[in-house]
């Protein structure tokens, strides 16, 4: 019972590198999310899918990109990381059940330090 | 767009004591509303929830009313122990957006012995 896997857990990068954080679920959920957690401005989201094929922009897309080959996995890219992109990123997954009570199963974070 | 403002923390209280953070939000339609708990070093996981209005979502002794009135979705427990020292987010799901999340920004409590 797997739940929702993020890996690395922590990461050091040196500016102007790239990388990709692994998000996958095993519970057939249509729709997989990436947020970053900073101190004092809660969640905020930076991209979404809705199935396999289908992502979005959230709040906080630029310098990331997502794609979503598959209805388990929903990686995470940074092509040119920024110390502004220190953070700690949670992947989180849901059923749409169409009547909004939309339960977000979340990682365990991966914690990202940009030098 | 949504919004949730929660009351800024951190909380610290007493083994026993009444414990409420505020929560108040915005939002078009009918959204359901959710509080999330983060315990040390782990992800997010649902405490409870409310799909419409004035509804009570409880769960481990805390409980939170969905006041369409006042925007509102207050979290209270009668009687904090140390383990509920966590950080507690207030979340909304908006119905027309596809199950996206707004969150507050978290109240940190410390419950002491």
């Amino acid at each position: 019972n797997a739940g929702v896997t993020q890996t690395p857990k922590f990461q050091v990068l040196k500016t102007g590198q790239s990388m990709t954080l692994q998000c996958a679920q095993d519970m057939n959920h249509e729709y997989m999310s990436w947020y970053r957690q900073d101190p004092g401005m809660g969640l905020r989201l930076i991209h979404y899918s809705v199935g396999a094929g289908i992502t979005d922009q959230g709040e906080v897309p630029n310098g990331y990109n997502v794609s979503r080959s598959t209805t388990e996995d929903f990686p995470l890219r940074l092509l040119s990381a920024a110390p502004s992109q220190t953070s700690v990123y949670f992947c989180a997954s849901s059923k749409m059940t169409g009547a909004g009570a939309n339960v977000l199963t979340f990682g365990a974070g991966s914690r990202l330090t940009v030098l | 767009g949504n919004s949730v403002t929660q009351m800024e923390g951190p909380v610290t209280l007493s083994e026993e004591a009444f414990l409420t953070i505020n929560c108040t939000y915005t939002a078009t339609g009918y959204p359901s509303l959710f509080w999330y708990v983060q315990y040390p070093g782990e992800g997010l996981q649902l405490l409870l929830k409310a799909t419409k209005a004035d509804d009570k979502g409880s769960n481990k002794g805390f409980e939170a009313t969905y006041r369409k009135e006042t925007t509102s979705f207050h979290l209270e427990k009668g009687s904090v122990q140390v383990s509920d020292s966590a950080v507690y987010f207030c979340a909304l799901s908006d119905n027309t957006n596809a199950g996206k999340s707004t969150f507050g920004d978290g109240t940190t409590l410390t419950v002491k012995p």
